[in-house]
């Protein structure tokens, strides 16, 4: 069974500064994918940025990467020059033929 | 093109009556999949349904809960003699074809049934 674990239930980043988000997952398979989703206030699940666990290269979306380290089974999610719009909480998530399975998320305070 | 659509957005119920939740998938799409959220909490999978049929259902409490995708009509979440513990936001995600990288899920705005 996948299992996915976010270890900071909160964090906080000025405004424009940078700010990384934690996680890290237990799979036995080999070929999987990531997924990093944002929460808002509103309640809508956005998908934020994904990645396949057999590209090397890291996954990029504007001001969002990542950085995946499979051997260390992590994939941190890095938000540059943060906005006040990115407040929000922000899930990771796992899958490989299986339905997604969700940490417990952080909830990113963005202050101006 | 509309994205997946849940109603309602809000649902209240005593203890003891019934919540149906409805999900319609993008169009297109024909795997649906129900997630719950309880507060403070990630998602949690109920159950995944294509077109008329029940493929996984593992995440469901065997008591209780059902789900259906007919042929015709949205996907509908139906919870008999509701107690406290259901209250949470239930979440609908439906997906092109089997769910994978490269047939993303797309979510709902879900709803959130409180139970009084």
């Amino acid at each position: 069974a996948q299992t996915v674990t976010q270890s900071q239930p909160e964090m906080s980043v000025q405004e424009a500064e940078t700010v990384t988000l934690s996680c890290t997952y237990d799979t036995s398979e080999s070929d999987y994918y990531l997924f990093w989703y944002k929460q808002p206030p509103s309640r809508q699940m956005i998908l934020v940025i994904r990645q396949e666990a057999y590209k090397q290269q890291n996954a990029t979306e504007n001001r969002f990467s990542v950085n995946f380290q499979k051997a260390a089974k992590s994939f941190s999610l890095k938000i540059s020059d943060s906005q006040l719009g990115d407040a929000a909480m922000y899930f990771c998530a796992s899958l490989r033929n299986t339905p997604l399975v969700f940490g417990k998320g952080t909830r990113l305070s963005v202050i101006a | 093109n509309a994205g997946v659509m849940q109603n309602p957005r809000h649902l209240v119920r005593r203890r003891g009556q019934e919540a149906r939740l409805r999900c319609s998938p993008m169009k297109g799409h024909s795997h649906v999949y129900w997630y719950r959220q309880l507060p403070e909490e990630g998602l949690k999978f109920m159950v995944y349904l294509q077109k008329e049929n029940i493929i996984d259902e593992s995440g469901m409490p065997k008591e209780r809960f059902s789900a259906e995708f007919p042929k015709e009509g949205p996907s509908i979440l139906r919870i008999q003699q509701v107690v406290r513990g259901d209250s949470a936001a239930y979440f609908c995600a439906s997906s092109q074809d089997r769910t994978g990288g490269n047939s993303p899920l797309h979510f709902g705005n879900g709803t959130r049934l409180t139970v009084t």
